[in-house]
């Protein structure tokens, strides 16, 4: 079935490690997007990328990188976790260009949590 | 700055009808989204509004006024599998998606 996968589903991580959220999709979308879900906050962008070979920043980048290799594979990784880093990340794509309307579908998250 | 606001919860009785509100202010506009997120789920598009007017999709109608800022999702015919959390979205003047915090819908039978 297409779509997009992430991993790992969940995740415990000690302050201070690294870590990469990993995320795939098979639909051979253009743009991939990572965002982070708070309680009581909407969707927020970190990082997204228009198409393979580039990446930009979204409203909530630091301390996350992003890297897109190919179409299908956009990792998110955090250099040194922090306990306000803890959240449930979601990656999204959709068949867009840059400057198109189309719509995101999205992966089935990560919760991650930092101690 | 940009902004979308939706009431944090709403209470309604299966077979009925509930009407969600989205008002928002952004720096531009190229569309407004609704979607809905089951608990421990990911999104899922429901509806796309670029033009003032409703757009009727089965039980599930969305409405754009721009002028206003506004917008409202109507769910008719409620059965329990309705209850989720609704998620407004602007696309602003970078085509990027801005959020709304969503709405909690709780479904009584």
């Amino acid at each position: 079935i297409a779509g997009i996968t992430q991993a790992p589903t969940s995740q415990i991580l000690a302050a201070g490690r690294r870590m990469t959220l990993r995320c795939t999709q098979d639909m051979r979308h253009n743009a991939m997007y990572w965002y982070r879900q708070d309680l009581g906050l909407g969707l927020r962008l970190i990082h997204y990328s228009n198409t393979a070979g580039t990446t930009g920043k979204g409203e909530v980048p630091d301390g996350y990188s992003v890297s897109r290799a190919n179409t299908d594979d956009f990792p998110l990784t955090l250099a040194s976790a922090v306990p306000s880093q803890t959240s449930v990340y979601f990656c999204a794509s959709s068949d867009a260009t840059g400057g198109s309307t189309d719509t995101q579908y999205f992966g089935p998250g990560t919760r991650l949590t930092v101690l | 700055g940009q902004n979308i606001d939706q009431p944090t919860e709403m209470t309604a009785t299966e077979g009925a009808i509930v009407q969600i509100n989205c008002t928002y202010q952004t720096s531009g506009f190229n569309g407004l989204f609704w979607y809905q997120q089951h608990a421990g789920e990911a999104p899922t598009f429901l509806s796309y509004n670029v033009l003032d007017g409703l757009e009727e999709k089965g039980r599930f109608s969305s409405f754009l006024s721009r002028s206003k800022g506004y917008s409202y999702l109507l769910l008719k015919e409620l059965q329990m599998k309705d209850s989720a959390s609704y998620l407004c979205a602007v696309m602003d003047s970078n085509y990027q998606l801005i959020w709304g915090a969503g709405t909690k819908l709780i479904i009584k039978p």
